[in-house]
């Protein structure tokens, strides 16, 4: 099985920041990740697909790159309301396997 | 406007059963494989299981496999999660969600949950 291992777990940023998320999978992925936003109380929303494809309607602050083994999710200016945990998912092979999550707090 | 609803969650003894259910509308159900997530209390995500449109193909995370079984009817529209011998570390809220990934760039849908919790 697939681990993917996202790094922090935890971090508090200023609003305007920038704001880098890791995760890394036990095995080349190619570039079958994705990486979501999930709110407090909300159900979780994919930003990204494809390991750097942006989802239609999110904001272009957000980014992703990577393939193989590391990938990276990008916020190049952090505004309020993208403060929220993020999860990276693998889909390259069953069992699918999510990340341990980042929280972004407001520092 | 794609809908997922689950239900049938609730709580349960160690050892007992529950069925979930998931009502799809607003798009051609039997066209899409589905997915269940979980999330335990103020934990991460947990893919659990998924199955393909058809019912061809159905996959389990290790921790649910033997116990927990997927199904779909497509003629009502549903997707099913039958769990036994449930344990204490089951419990979590419960997502139905189609499109979990993409390489078109389709959007995700996911239902509001369904709380079990498994305690004595």
């Amino acid at each position: 099985d697939i681990q993917m291992t996202q790094s922090p777990s935890a971090m508090s940023a200023s609003v305007g920041d920038r704001v880098t998320i890791t995760c890394r999978a036990s095995q080349g992925i190619s570039n079958y990740l994705a990486w979501f936003q999930q709110k407090p109380g909300k159900v979780p929303k994919r930003l990204i697909y494809a390991s750097s494809s942006l989802q239609s309607g999110v904001p272009s602050r957000f980014s992703g790159s990577g393939s193989g083994t590391e990938f990276t999710l990008t916020i190049s200016s952090l505004q309020p309301e993208d403060f929220a945990t993020y999860y990276c998912l693998q889909h390259n092979s069953y069992p699918l396997t999510f990340g341990g999550g980042t929280k972004v707090e407001i520092k | 406007e794609v809908q997922l609803v689950e239900s049938g969650g609730g709580l349960v003894k160690p050892g007992g059963s529950l069925r979930l259910s998931c009502a799809a509308s607003g798009f051609t159900f039997s066209s899409y494989s589905m997915n269940w997530v979980r999330q335990a209390p103020g934990k991460g995500l947990e893919w659990v299981s998924s199955i393909s449109s058809s019912s061809s193909y159905i996959y389990y995370a290790d921790s649910v496999k033997g116990r927990f079984t997927i199904s779909r009817d497509n003629a009502k529209n549903s997707l099913y999660l039958q769990m036994n011998s449930l344990r204490a570390e089951d419990t979590a809220v419960y997502y139905c969600a189609r499109d979990l990934f993409t390489s078109s760039g389709w959007p995700d849908y996911w239902g509001q949950g369904t709380l079990v919790t498994v305690s004595s």
